[in-house]
């Protein structure tokens, strides 16, 4: 069966500092990968994707990076943080190719990122 | 761009009641799918129920149902029965037949469970 990690799952940072979450994928091959942020009382705001090593997209401006090193890793950076990057970040996966496939997205257990 | 619209901050319900949470969407496609997640206090995202956008017929899921209303793009979700354990925030989510598969959600409904 598929399972997807994600850590830490907390973590305070000061202003400034570098970033870095991780998310893996065990149990299927050339996953789709999703991070997600959830600011408080908030729904979720899709931040990147990829649909396979390397290809990144990203939905907003913003300070954050993706990369996708290997087939089921995927790594939220940012250089410097800002106080407005707080929030619960969420990794997701999805089975490749599922545009006409009823697939949802399965989701890891996320972080709670505090910047101080 | 498609939107998720969740016009219930918050909804309350008794137990072994029923509660139906409000969601509406705006697509000009005429192929996709819809899903109900479930965030309990622990926050992990848990798939309720998915309806395909080309079935007239209303998904189910044990206790939860939905009304796809697909002309008025209206996905409310139906809890039966209400347990104490649905208590939690809810998210209607709509993902086109794009091969990226990306989910856009609503800002979610919080629903308390009362005795």
């Amino acid at each position: 069966s598929q399972t997807i990690h994600q850590w830490p799952a907390t973590l305070v940072q000061p202003v400034g500092s570098p970033l870095s979450l991780e998310c893996t994928v065990e149990g299927t091959s050339n996953p789709n990968l999703y991070w997600y942020r959830q600011a408080a009382g908030r729904g979720l705001q899709l931040l990147f994707y990829s649909v396979g090593i390397g290809q990144i997209s990203s939905e907003v401006p913003q300070n954050l990076s993706a990369s996708r090193p290997q087939d089921r890793q995927f790594i939220l950076s940012s250089k410097k943080l800002l106080l407005s990057d707080s929030g619960f970040y969420l990794c997701a996966w999805s089975v490749p190719n599922s545009g006409r496939k009823n697939s949802p997205l399965h989701f890891g257990n996320g972080t709670r990122l505090t910047v101080t | 761009a498609q939107t998720v619209t969740q016009s219930q901050p918050e909804m309350s319900v008794q137990e072994a009641e029923t509660v139906t949470l409000s969601c509406t969407y705006d697509t000009s496609e005429s192929d996709y799918y819809l899903f109900w997640y479930k965030q309990p206090p622990s926050r992990q995202m848990i798939l309720v129920i998915r309806q395909e956008a080309y079935k007239q017929q209303n998904a189910t899921e044990n206790r939860f149902s939905v009304n796809f209303q697909k002309a008025a793009k209206s996905f409310s979700l139906k809890i039966s029965d209400s347990q104490l354990g649905d208590a939690a925030m809810y998210f209607c989510a709509y993902r086109n037949t794009g091969t990226a598969s990306k989910l856009t959600f609503g800002t979610g409904t919080r629903l308390q469970v009362t005795l």
